[in-house]
């Protein structure tokens, strides 16, 4: 399954609403997640199963979507979300999308 | 807290072969299951290998025949054999918790593997 995302880069100003989004090639039910990753660090898990956030992070990011169409939102960006976004899907072995950056405007 | 810890990267000669450690604690590798995944420079997520809790290994098509996942409970650890080396292995890999139906949820801070000569 191909997991496309887009855009490749998004500039945008602290404070700022953010959408990203995912597609995939099939349905991969709602076995959809989101990752997180600043420079230098590993990846860390956001949101799982299209909706449901990771234990510690913050209301501000939501999940939403259904079947081949996904969508990351960031309500308030905030000085420790520019980084970049991977979606991955886990209904049939694991692909990642080839990220998203969010860089400060 | 779960917490994951790779060890054993390095620079490695084309056709040579490492073995990668990922020592864990605050849950059960044999009860988990558990991947490798990993990141060529500048490049995005490739998932490389699960072992499921029963003891199943899958691999990606890219490594497949050259790599192999093991664990070991004494231990509480994950490993990655990886014999056959190419300059496209070239890699940060990191140990994950999760595979099957489920995210990878816990994340090492990875070891980077060079392939050059």
């Amino acid at each position: 399954i191909v997991m496309t995302q887009s855009p490749a880069t998004l500039s945008v100003s602290p404070g700022e609403r953010v959408t990203l989004s995912c597609r995939a090639s099939q349905s991969v039910s709602t076995n959809l997640a989101w990752y997180q990753q600043t420079p230098g660090q590993a990846p860390r898990l956001l949101i799982y199963g299209v909706s449901t956030r990771a234990t510690g992070i913050p209301a501000r990011f939501s999940g939403s979507g259904s079947g081949t169409e996904f969508t990351l939102t960031i309500s308030s960006l905030q000085s420790e979300d520019f980084a970049v976004y991977y979606c991955q899907q886990y209904n049939y072995w694991w692909t990642f999308g080839q990220g998203t950056k969010v860089e400060i405007k | 807290e779960v917490q994951l810890v790779e060890s054993g990267g390095g620079l490695i000669q084309p056709g040579g072969s490492v073995r990668l450690s990922c020592a864990a604690s605050g849950f059960t590798v044999s009860s988990n299951h558990m991947s490798w995944v990993r990141q060529a420079p500048g490049k995005g997520l490739e998932w490389v290998s699960v072992i499921y809790g029963g003891g199943s290994a899958y691999y990606a098509d890219s490594v497949r025949g050259r790599f192999t996942i093991s664990s070991d409970s004494s231990r509480n650890a994950l490993y990655l054999q990886m014999n056959s080396l190419r300059a496209e292995d070239t890699a940060v890999y990191y140990c994950t918790r999760g595979g099957s139906d489920q995210p990878f949820d816990s994340w090492g801070q990875g070891t980077l593997v060079t392939v050059s000569s």
